[in-house]
């Protein structure tokens, strides 16, 4: 079985400062991993994925992931956050076989001014 | 290129009674998924189509059924509405299903009373 965790509800940062939102999966084999934000009241935005490859990724809007094999773990990440950064984040885990996603419970970022 | 459309965006339902929500994908995509996310949780897999045929199945009950027409749109037919089909519901599209990103629409709101 697939499956991803996202153990914060939430994530409060002061704007300007760096963020961290963290994920862990669970796979069998290697993983095709991912990360999508949700505004209020939208759909699922794409960030970033992890294939193969390097370990650091870089995404949109700044966003990068670690992927670190050997602790499962998958972290977003932002040199310094900005207000509108503030919104759903999620960690999703590809089907290897097909375009299905599992995906993490989100974690909610505050970022304050 | 108008991306990943669903309507309607809001909807609400009596207990008991049936509703169908469409998708249209993102131009150059051929296959569509759909997923329910519920409040306060992530997306979960409903099922996904393929050459106008159900390919992959999450699990949800049987009164959760689809379609997907030669133009590739789609729809989500939900009979015998039950409270807890209130829900958020997200359409993905995808270059094939062993594409590995998806676009996801903006939801349908679904509320039933």
């Amino acid at each position: 079985a697939q499956s991803v965790a996202q153990p914060e509800d939430q994530v409060n940062v002061a704007e300007g400062n760096p963020l961290t939102v963290k994920c862990t999966y669970s796979v069998s084999g290697n993983p095709y991993l991912f990360w999508y934000v949700q505004y209020p009241n939208r759909g699922l935005q794409f960030l970033l994925k992890y294939i193969t490859g390097d370990n650091l990724v870089k995404g949109s809007y700044g966003f990068e992931a670690e992927f670190n094999k050997s602790q499962t773990s998958f972290h977003l990440k932002k040199p310094s956050a900005l207000v509108s950064d503030s919104a759903l984040y999620f960690c999703a885990v590809r089907d290897r076989d097909f375009n299905k996603f599992y995906f993490g419970s989100g974690t909610k970022l505050n970022v304050k001014p | 290129d108008a991306g990943v459309t669903q309507s309607p965006t809001h909807l609400i339902k009596t207990r008991g009674q049936q509703v169908t929500l469409r998708c249209s994908p993102k131009s150059g995509h051929d296959t569509v998924s759909w997923y329910q996310q519920a409040l306060g949780q992530g997306p979960q897999f409903i099922f996904q189509y393929y050459e106008e045929e159900e390919r992959q199945r999450g699990n949800f009950p049987d009164r959760f059924s689809g379609h997907q027409f030669p133009n590739y749109s789609s729809e989500l037919n939900v009979n015998a509405l039950l409270l807890g089909d209130s829900a958020l519901y997200l359409c993905a599209s995808s270059r094939t299903y062993r594409g590995t990103e998806a676009f996801f629409g903006q939801g349908t709101r679904l509320t039933v009373v």
